[in-house]
């Protein structure tokens, strides 16, 4: 079956710092792939996305690139800022096999200090 | 911006009790999901439903579950006879379309069951 697999968390940063979180995936066929963020007491938010293989996705300066060869699509930032504190979900919707369910890590707690 | 809302936000109930779960998605989305999080694991999909009618279910979504949409704007779950291990948030999605299309997440509902 489908899954996704995030780094271990949680990870904590200083302001400015380089931001990489880990995410593989194995999926039958090509799936969509997605990162959401959940902020405290908020629901998901769709983050960024990407469709196929060599997508990147992009919002907020956080930058995530679907890669086939390596079923990857880690996610990145630059310089990270207090306001990125939140938990990050990696998740895959498998194309022509399902209703457009999410199939979502194990979520990567993300704490940036000042 | 158009939001997903799910009401209560916290909801305590006794094991063996029933509880009524309420979601109201985007008005004019077709396709609606239920996904719970079990503290400390990953989110899991329930069930979709499109059409008036389930879409796809999960094993985790027996004869204990069923989902509703009432009336126009309602999206409901409802769990006969509660067990502790349903303690779990739960977070309702709607999305316009499937695949590539991006779904809509609410806050969530924590369910304590006691």
């Amino acid at each position: 079956g489908n899954s996704v697999t995030q780094m271990e968390g949680p990870v904590t940063l200083s302001e400015e710092a380089f931001l990489t979180i880990n995410c593989t995936y194995t999926a039958t066929g090509y799936p969509s792939l997605f990162w959401y963020v959940q902020y405290p007491g908020e629901g998901l938010q769709l983050l960024l996305k990407a469709t196929k293989a060599d997508d990147k996705g992009s919002n907020k300066g956080f930058e995530a690139t679907y890669r086939k060869e390596t079923t990857s699509f880690h996610l990145e930032k630059g310089s990270v800022q207090v306001s990125d504190s939140a938990v990050y979900f990696c998740a895959l919707s498998a194309l022509g096999t399902s209703y457009g369910k999410l199939t979502f890590g194990q979520g990567t707690i993300l704490t940036v200090h000042p | 911006e158009p939001e997903v809302t799910q009401t209560p936000s916290h909801q305590v109930t006794q094991m063996g009790q029933e509880v009524i779960l309420r979601c109201v998605p985007i008005s004019n989305h077709l396709y609606f999901y239920w996904y719970r999080q079990i503290l400390g694991q990953k989110v899991e999909f329930l069930v979709s439903f499109y059409n008036n009618e389930i879409s796809e279910k999960s094993e985790i979504f027996d004869d204990q579950f069923s989902v509703e949409r009432p009336d126009g704007s309602n999206f409901t779950l409802k769990i006969r006879s509660t067990k502790l291990e349903d303690s779990a948030m739960y977070f309702c999605a709607s999305s316009e379309g499937t695949g590539k299309n991006i779904q809509y997440f609410g806050a969530g509902t924590r369910l304590s069951v006691l």
